[in-house]
């Protein structure tokens, strides 16, 4: 299976602990897609890359949030200080380079962070 | 700025009866359209895709929607529901070249025998 893959599924942390999550997207798909969930919500955008430049960030939730994916391939999505109000379910998306289909975006299985 | 509104929390539907799911959305370009399906604890699978051309799209798992710009509404329907298709049904609107997409709040679809 070629899909999205996120790692881990589910983590359980402390509060202001630092957390990352990975995010391998589906092969040779150029953008890459960062949205947060949370329980009876649909995703919220948090960040967006094509290639390795991150071409909008401004939804991120805080500083606390950063996000990377230095060689164009995964990428990584860091909370620091990790609050309560973190809890919630982080999904990873991909779409491909080809301009026919750039808008469809596929998701990954998402991690689950829970911070005690 | 885009928004769309799923006006139906939650849907009970007998197995083998049909099913529509509501979504109307607001945005100002000429807006991309799906329905992406989330079985719980999972992430979000693409049931169907609406760009431009015919306004009724076929999708997979025996799902169909049917684009209406006159009431900004992209609906969702299944003939005929199965037990597996218990699961939150999200309806999400994008553009071209716009990065992000906006998500429904999503309704959850209970199948009884």
């Amino acid at each position: 299976d070629t899909g999205v893959s996120q790692d881990p599924r589910h983590k359980i942390t402390k509060r202001g602990q630092n957390v990352t999550f990975r995010c391998d997207p589906i092969s040779e798909h150029n953008r890459l897609y960062w949205y947060r969930q949370t329980l009876g919500q649909g995703p919220e955008f948090l960040t967006y890359f094509q290639n390795e430049a991150q071409l909008e960030k401004s939804r991120l939730l805080s500083d606390r949030f950063s996000a990377e994916r230095p060689k164009g391939s995964f990428s990584t999505l860091e909370i620091q200080r990790t609050e309560q109000g973190d809890s919630a379910m982080y999904l990873c998306a991909s779409s491909p380079r080809h301009e026919a289909d750039q808008e469809t975006q596929y998701f990954g299985p998402g991690t689950r962070l829970l911070v005690l | 700025a885009q928004s769309v509104t799923q006006p139906d929390i939650h849907i009970t539907v007998s197995e083998g009866a049909s099913l529509e799911l509501r979504c109307n959305y607001s945005y100002g370009a000429t807006p991309y359209l799906f329905w992406y399906v989330q079985s719980p604890g999972q992430g979000l699978q693409l049931l169907l895709k609406y760009f431009s051309g015919d306004t009724l799209v076929q999708g997979i798992k025996g799902f169909e929607a049917e684009f209406k710009r006159s009431q900004s509404s992209f609906n969702l329907r299944k003939p005929s529901v199965h037990w597996s298709d218990a699961a939150e049904y999200f309806c999400a609107v994008g553009a071209y070249n716009d990065y992000k997409l906006s998500f429904g709040a999503g309704t959850t679809v209970t199948v009884r025998a």
